[in-house]
């Protein structure tokens, strides 16, 4: 079975300063890695797949299978950043049944 | 276009009572799913639904029963509700089997 860790619960970062929230994983196949975001009294939405290759709000993800990580980064941090973000993986083959979300890390940009 | 509308947006519950959180998209989405998200533990799928007439379990069916007899809804029925399962509740629909999930704004149900 697939699992997905966020290390940290809650992440906090002056404006303007870099960004990254890590997310592992493991899982034997191939997996597609994804980031989902829930800011403030909005729904969860897509922000990137690693499939894609691109940035989103200035954000980006490699996903590095030798360390089997999807970590999300952006350089210089912005107030409207502030969200729930969540990493998530689909197993290879996997539709539906087949997406697992991390807890989640709660990102916090302080002015 | 609406996405995915989920009824309704707050309920509270006493122990034992039932009832249907509402979920319908207007995407002609054939795949559909239920989430329920608690602290610290994430989003964990309850049931989900590849299409018309299709559904099967996710990681915490237990409590709760399903149905997809049209392509547009998916409710979630909880027969005799339980403090455990305060939460709140978010439907999903994507296009196609590895698509991109559309999230409803959630459903926050209490139980007490």
């Amino acid at each position: 079975a697939q699992r997905v860790t966020q290390p940290e619960k809650l992440l906090s970062v002056f404006k303007g300063a870099p960004v990254e929230l890590k997310c592992n994983y493991s899982y034997s196949g191939s997996p597609e890695l994804f980031w989902y975001v829930q800011y403030s009294r909005q729904r969860l939405q897509l922000l990137l797949r690693h499939i894609s290759r691109e940035s989103i709000k200035g954000f980006t993800a490699d996903l590095n299978k030798g360390e089997t990580s999807f970590h999300l980064k952006k350089p210089f941090a912005q107030e409207e950043d502030s969200a729930m973000y969540y990493c998530a993986l689909r197993e290879s083959g996997g539709g539906a049944d087949g997406l697992t979300f991390g807890k989640g890390t709660h990102l916090i940009i302080q002015p | 276009n609406a996405g995915v509308t989920q009824t309704p947006k707050f309920q509270v519950l006493k122990t034992g009572q039932s009832m249907t959180l509402q979920c319908a998209q207007d995407m002609n989405h054939e795949y559909m799913s239920w989430y329920r998200q608690d602290p610290g533990m994430g989003l964990r799928l309850i049931h989900y639904s590849v299409g018309a007439g299709i559904t099967d379990q996710g990681e915490v069916p237990n409590g709760y029963n399903v149905s997809r007899s049209t392509t547009e809804d998916f409710p979630l029925r909880l027969l005799s509700a339980a403090p455990s399962q305060t939460s709140v509740y978010f439907c999903a629909s994507q296009r196609e089997r590895i698509g991109e999930l559309f999230f409803g704004e959630g459903s926050r149900l209490t139980v007490l």
